[in-house]
């Protein structure tokens, strides 16, 4: 069975300071992607940073980053600098490509604060 | 990166009424789209994938009678509650995706009422 966890429902975090967001899964496939989204208020998501389950290097897109650990099974987003506009609901997804469809944590909702 | 628009972004409906929802991939073809319904505070959950060209896969306990998904083209699929009720009020997300190895690129969602 393939599953997603995200286990922080809320976090605060100081502005400029990083914070780093949990996510861990579970998926007996060897060839997956995970990815981090940023759902604000309004509704849309937003996607932030992909992992591959062969990439090596742990992936980073500005002041994102993901903390890969394969054998823990872990995925970790890390943000740096915190701004206020990173307060939103972020989702962790895993897509498994034999099945080609999108497996979502529950989220974590970010509150930065000034 | 890609854009996706979904149309309408919000519709208030009767009960007993059919509501068509439509997303668009706008500068790339999507040989997938997902649907997606989302609850207050909650994840998203995933309804159906659509293959351009054939028929949609369901996920388990979806109706997919009451949800027609139509993908007709890479770059258009739809989605008709039908009959709908005030348990089909929701939050419904599409995406829409060109690659495997590959994110997926939402559109700004629908928000739907049945009165």
């Amino acid at each position: 069975a393939q599953k997603i966890t995200q286990t922080q429902p809320g976090m605060f975090v100081q502005e400029k300071e990083a914070v780093t967001l949990d996510c861990t899964y579970d998926t007996s496939d060897q060839s997956y992607g995970l990815f981090w989204y940023k759902q604000p208020s309004s509704g849309e998501m937003i996607f932030l940073i992909y992992q591959g389950s062969y990439d090596e290097q742990n992936a980073t897109e500005g002041r994102y980053s993901l903390n890969f650990q394969k054998a823990r099974k872990s995925a970790n987003l890390v943000i740096s600098a915190s701004q206020l506009g990173d307060s939103a609901m972020y989702f962790c997804a895993m897509r498994v490509y034999n099945f080609n469809k999108f497996y979502f944590g529950s989220g974590t909702k970010l509150n930065v604060k000034p | 990166g890609a854009v996706v628009s979904q149309h309408p972004s919000w519709v208030i409906c009767k009960s007993g009424t059919s509501v068509k929802i439509e997303c668009r991939s706008l500068d790339f073809q999507a040989t997938t789209m997902f649907w997606y319904r989302q609850f207050p505070k909650q994840s998203l959950m995933l309804m159906a994938t659509s293959n351009e060209g054939s028929k949609a896969t369901y996920e388990q306990g979806v109706e997919k009678d009451k949800f027609l998904i139509n993908h007709a083209s890479l770059t258009l699929s739809t989605l008709t509650v039908t009959s709908a009720h005030p348990e089909d009020s929701s939050f419904y997300i599409c995406s829409a995706s060109n690659k495997l190895k590959d994110t997926q690129y939402f559109g700004p969602g629908t928000r739907l009422t049945v009165l």
